[in-house]
């Protein structure tokens, strides 16, 4: 069965500073991949995702994500931090058959402090 | 890009009653759609797997007789919360996958923006 650990269930930074949110994942074969962002009391909305080809994916707000195979993560990263990426993170997968649901890690909460 | 909706937003009720929450797809047709459960501060849980025209698909522990699911066309699926208890309070989440996209897993899941039940 497939699963996610996100590393860090908070994750404080200040603005301007390097944003680095953990994700590996198990899976006997390699999966697809997601990053959702929510705000507070609403839903999810994707930031990047990794199906197949180059393993740097870059997604909005200038967040970008490096699927690592032999480490089995998908971290994700943004150079510089702004008040509003504070939000809740969720890594996800799901396996590469159709109709099958996305299963999420249990997220990371970020603060950005001025 | 693709949007689905779900109403009511938000809902408050009673203990015993049942509350019914949809799911559309607005400009797509979504063979499938997904339920997901999310406690405070917590994960979203798949709670179940719901296919236009047939029966949904709950996960383990997901009591089928209290979350009836319905999925009677391409852009609407139906959770109804039956005999509704405090423990049921919640923020649940339904998702779409874009049927052009073939229900193919590259396709983009889209989100709706969620339903807070309170059950008083």
């Amino acid at each position: 069965a497939q699963s996610v650990t996100q590393l860090g269930s908070h994750v404080s930074v200040s603005e301007g500073a390097l944003v680095l949110l953990r994700c590996n994942y198990s899976s006997s074969v390699p999966p697809y991949l997601f990053w959702y962002v929510q705000y507070p009391n609403q839903g999810l909305q994707l930031l990047l995702k990794y199906t197949t080809g180059a393993t740097l994916v870059k997604g909005i707000n200038g967040f970008e994500a490096e699927f690592k195979k032999s480490e089995t993560s998908f971290h994700l990263t943004k150079p510089s931090a702004h008040m509003s990426d504070a939000a809740e993170y969720f890594c996800a997968v799901s396996e590469r058959q159709a109709g099958t649901a996305l299963i999420f890690g249990k997220g990371t909460t970020l603060s950005v402090s001025s | 890009g693709a949007v689905v909706s779900q109403h009511p937003s938000r809902v408050i009720c009673k203990s015993g009653t049942s509350v019914k929450i949809e799911c559309r797809s607005l400009d797509f047709q979504a063979t499938t759609m997904f339920w997901y459960r999310q406690f405070p501060k917590q994960s979203l849980m798949l709670m179940a797997t719901s296919n236009e025209g047939s029966k949904a698909t709950y996960e383990q522990g997901v009591e089928k007789d209290k979350f009836l699911i319905n999925h009677a066309s391409l852009t609407l699926s139906t959770l109804t919360v039956t005999s509704a208890h405090p423990e049921d309070s919640s923020f649940y989440i339904c998702s779409a996958r874009d049927f052009a996209s073939g229900g193919l897993n590259t396709g983009e899941l889209f989100f709706g923006e969620g339903s807070r039940l309170t059950v008083l």
